[in-house]
């Protein structure tokens, strides 16, 4: 069974505080590692998505990749309300037609 | 631009009854297409991808069943739905041969009571 683990949270920050959420997988044969977030009642929608061992910024999000610890995370910089949501950790299934393989989610709650 | 369209958006079904659900996706050709389930408190369930018109495979063996008549069309049915089948169905696309993630639709949520 392929696992992708993330802590369920809910995960508290203040406001313009960086939140940082984590995931570990198991397939060693993932290659694609890819953030979603989906607000309550609404569709996934990508954040990010990240390939090679490193860092990966993209404005206030940076996703941090190590494929030795099978690990991937999500930075969030100056972390606002509207970021107050539930953040999807997803990588490639091997041999799936690229069909990805999801956590179950952190939910992240952004105070005022 | 490329819009994925998925209806209906909420359903109260009884046990028993049939399902189906439907998938378009526009101003695309040859995408892969996939069935996903969120049941309360649990995380997305793969049910069904596919990479043509025909090809259909399963993750989950269950009474669901998925079809793809068209090359932009993913439909997913059932003949007879258990309350275990209630939850929120995604339909989702990606380019083919690409590994750039993919896009949702709205989603439909399907009680069944």
């Amino acid at each position: 069974q392929k696992e992708v683990e993330q802590n369920s949270g809910p995960l508290s920050v203040p406001e313009g505080a960086i939140a940082s959420l984590n995931c570990t997988y198991s397939d060693r044969g993932s290659q694609s590692f890819f953030w979603y977030r989906q607000y309550s009642g609404k569709s996934p929608e990508l954040i990010m998505f990240i390939y090679s061992n490193g860092d990966k910024e993209d404005g206030r999000f940076t996703a941090q990749l190590n494929k030795a610890s099978q690990y991937v995370s999500l930075l969030i910089r100056d972390s606002q309300p509207s970021d107050s949501a539930t953040y999807l950790c997803a990588v490639t299934l091997s041999n799936s037609g690229y069909a990805l393989n999801f956590g179950k989610g952190t939910s992240l709650l952004v105070t005022p | 631009s490329q819009t994925i369209h998925q209806w209906p958006a909420t359903l109260v079904q009884p046990v028993g009854s049939p399902l189906s659900l439907e998938c378009t996706v526009e101003g695309t050709s040859n995408p892969n297409l996939y069935w996903y389930r969120q049941a309360a408190g649990r995380g997305l369930q793969l049910l069904f991808y596919s990479v043509g018109i025909g090809q259909i495979s399963s993750e989950v063996p269950q009474n669901l069943s998925a079809s793809r008549p068209q090359d932009r069309q993913f439909i997913l049915s059932s003949k007879k739905l258990l309350l275990s089948d209630s939850g929120f169905y995604l339909c989702a696309w990606s380019p083919r041969q690409s590994n750039y993630g993919y896009t949702f639709g709205s989603g439909t949520r399907l009680t069944v009571v």
